[in-house]
């Protein structure tokens, strides 16, 4: 079985600034990685996805984030944020050829004029 | 393709009424999943199935949900009879399992309200 920790809750960061969110899994498999973004009163949007090949990906919106197999990490990033990117973002897991996807308990990324 | 399609986006119900949530998969997808977001405990997965077979019903909470997938077009989550505790947002999703490709695309979601 997999699992996901999101150890921030809540994300606060002035527009422009960078920020990072934080992102570990736990597997006995090897695994694919996900990040979603929710915006309020929507569904869940795949912001980018790691299969295979190389650890740095880059996904929608100036979003990048990079796979870290020694340490279980995914964490997300993204060099200068906006209003618009407020929302809540999901890491997610599955095993490498499956399709059933564990979610962490998301983090609340807030941007700040 | 008009993405993933759920209906009703909002219910209010009293406690114990029957409730069902229905969703429309992306056509040609071959999984389809429902989710409950709540506050306290985040998304859970309840249910998928592949090529219209429940595979994994181990997160229904109780032998009061029950899902269906009649065909590859249409699901149905039922809540017989409702509780307050049910209260949330369930998600739809449907995705193509075959070719390394395991993007899930979520429909908009039914915000369910118990009273």
């Amino acid at each position: 079985a997999q699992s996901v920790t999101q150890l921030d809750s809540q994300v606060p960061v002035f527009e422009e600034a960078p920020v990072e969110l934080r992102c570990n899994y736990s597997s006995s498999v090897s695994v694919y990685l996900f990040w979603y973004v929710q915006y309020p009163n929507q569904g869940l949007q795949l912001l980018l996805k790691y299969l295979s090949g190389s650890t740095l990906v880059k996904g929608i919106n100036g979003f990048e984030a990079e796979f870290n197999k020694s340490q279980t990490s995914f964490h997300l990033r993204k060099p200068s944020v906006h209003i618009s990117d407020t929302a809540e973002y999901f890491c997610a897991v599955s095993e490498t050829g499956g399709n059933k996807l564990t979610f962490g308990t998301g983090t609340q990324l807030k941007v700040e004029l | 393709d008009a993405g993933v399609i759920q209906s009703p986006r909002h219910e209010v119900t009293e406690m114990g009424q029957e409730v069902t949530l229905r969703c429309k998969p992306i056509s040609g997808h071959n999984s389809l999943f429902w989710y409950r977001q709540t506050m306290m405990r985040g998304l859970e997965l309840l249910i998928y199935f592949n090529n219209n077979v429940p595979i994994d019903d181990s997160g229904m909470p109780e032998d009061r949900f029950s899902a269906k997938m009649p065909n590859a077009s249409f699901s149905t989550l039922k809540i017989q009879p409702s509780e307050p505790r049910d209260s949330a947002v369930y998600f739809c999703a449907s995705s193509f399992q075959g070719g390394g490709n395991t993007e899930a695309f979520f429909g908009q979601g039914t915000r369910l309200t118990v009273v």
